[in-house]
């Protein structure tokens, strides 16, 4: 079956621009979660949902950042005025409701703002 | 505040020895552990994990020991093998009972290498 998907797979920006990740879950994986993954550092958590919710946005870093997810599936990260520290490898992942920690990663977007 | 550590950044191995990972951790709220595995360009991959209820869990040639009241965790892969090469991240998650939502807090992963 198909697994997590995510596009671009790689996005080269300006400082200043604007970008849109995108994700693609497993059919019928209710949660969806963002991770970030800067250079020599652990997984970031950064936005959860469940269904079209997002009951937990903690992880992000600033009113810059923003998700959102329709029809229970595609999900969508933007980061506007995007900066240099922002160049990261941007990860999705989904799980099934019963079983959230076991979560089935994409392979990434990398970004990198020049 | 880095909640879950791995303090070795990389392990080399012979293939067929045993490669010992390690993981600490800070936040006593933390009651289940997970190992992922990520190879290159890819996403991490679920590999293991142990409630805090148990203090050893084995599938195959992976075993993970939890030691709770010294915050430490590690992954036992015996014997090596060349396509266990990968970054291992350890993962931490406040599960208390079933009602984690699966927000895993991570560590910066070790990088293992096994030889032929």
């Amino acid at each position: 079956g198909a697994g997590v998907s995510q596009s671009p797979s790689n996005k080269v920006t300006e400082k200043g621009k604007d970008v849109e990740l995108r994700c693609d879950p497993i059919s019928g994986h209710t949660a969806l979660y963002w991770y970030r993954q800067s250079l020599g550092q652990g997984l970031e958590f950064l936005i959860y949902f469940q269904g079209n919710s997002a009951p937990d946005k903690s992880g992000l870093p600033s009113d810059r950042f923003s998700a959102e997810r329709t029809g229970g599936s595609v999900s969508t990260l933007t980061i506007q005025r995007t900066q240099q520290e922002d160049s990261a490898v941007y990860l999705c992942a989904s799980s099934l409701r019963h079983n959230p920690d076991t979560q089935y990663f994409g392979p990434g977007t990398r970004l990198t703002v020049l | 505040d880095q909640q879950v550590k791995q303090n070795s950044p990389s392990l080399s191995v012979q293939e067929g020895r045993i490669s010992i990972l390690n993981c600490d951790y800070t936040n006593s709220m933390f009651d289940y552990f997970l190992w992922y595995k990520k190879y290159p360009a890819e996403g991490p991959t679920f590999l293991i994990s142990i409630s805090s209820i148990k203090d050893k869990n084995e599938d195959g040639r992976f075993t993970v020991f939890l030691n709770k009241s010294a915050k430490h965790l590690s992954l036992h892969i015996v014997p090596s093998q060349p396509g266990d090469s990968a970054v291992y991240f350890c993962a931490a998650s406040v599960n208390a009972g079933g009602t984690s939502y699966g927000k895993l807090t991570f560590g910066q992963g070790t990088i293992l290498t096994v030889h032929p």
